[in-house]
């Protein structure tokens, strides 16, 4: 079946600007996470959806950044006035229930962005 | 809060050579320790676990809780195991990825 998938692959933008990136999480998985990775960094948490329950929000690292899940299907993660700062790698992971500890997590390819 | 450490940023070896890569790890209580690869052009992906005391491409991972450490292991490094691996214990259901270390296996 179909991992999954971010759009776009690669965006550049000026500073300033918003950008909104796209995830789609495997069919069925009901928790999706977004993570960051600077360019010589490891990845960073942002942010963690788990079906109807609040997202876990405490990774997002300034009110300039949010993201939105519709249901179980899709996901947005949004930055505005963007800073050169946010220049990153953004992953999007899925995993079926997100309830158990350690439960594996699959990765999309990531949406590259860099803010110029 | 749990913390988690590769020293090694880089770590060179030759085909054949015994493979160690380092990571420790802050916690309070029994972790549960993952390591993820990301071969070159691949997406991110889990290697192994640590519940699962399994062994997968030939690497292996011994929780050792009295030193804090969850180093990765092969015993004979091949050139298609260069990637970069990340240690990762959760916090919760959130995975806490550690710098990552690039491993590259010169023919």
């Amino acid at each position: 079946g179909a991992g999954v998938s971010q759009s776009p692959s690669n965006k550049v933008t000026e500073k300033g600007k918003d950008v909104e990136l796209r995830c789609d999480p495997i069919s069925g998985h009901t928790a999706l996470y977004w993570y960051r990775q600077r360019l010589g960094q490891g990845l960073e948490f942002l942010i963690y959806f788990q079906g109807n329950s609040a997202p876990d929000k405490s990774g997002l690292p300034s009110d300039r950044f949010s993201a939105e899940r519709t249901g179980e299907s899709v996901s947005t993660l949004t930055i505005q006035r963007t800073q050169q700062e946010d220049s990153a790698v953004y992953l999007c992971a899925s995993s079926l229930a997100g309830t158990s500890v350690g439960e594996t997590q699959y990765f999309g390819p990531g949406t590259r962005l860099l803010v110029l | 809060a749990q913390r988690v450490t590769q020293p090694e940023k880089l770590l060179s070896v030759f085909k054949g050579a015994p493979v160690e890569l380092k990571c420790n790890y802050s916690y309070s209580g029994s972790p549960e320790l993952f390591w993820y690869v990301q071969y070159s052009r691949q997406r991110l992906q889990l290697l192994l676990r640590h519940i699962s005391r399994e062994s997968i491409k030939g690497f292996t991972a011994d929780l050792n809780k009295g030193e804090t450490s969850f180093h990765l292991k092969k015993p004979f490094a091949q050139e298609e195991d260069s990637a970069m691996y990340y240690c990762a214990p959760p916090r919760g259901n959130k995975l806490v990825f550690g710098a990552g270390t690039i491993l590259r296996v010169k023919s």
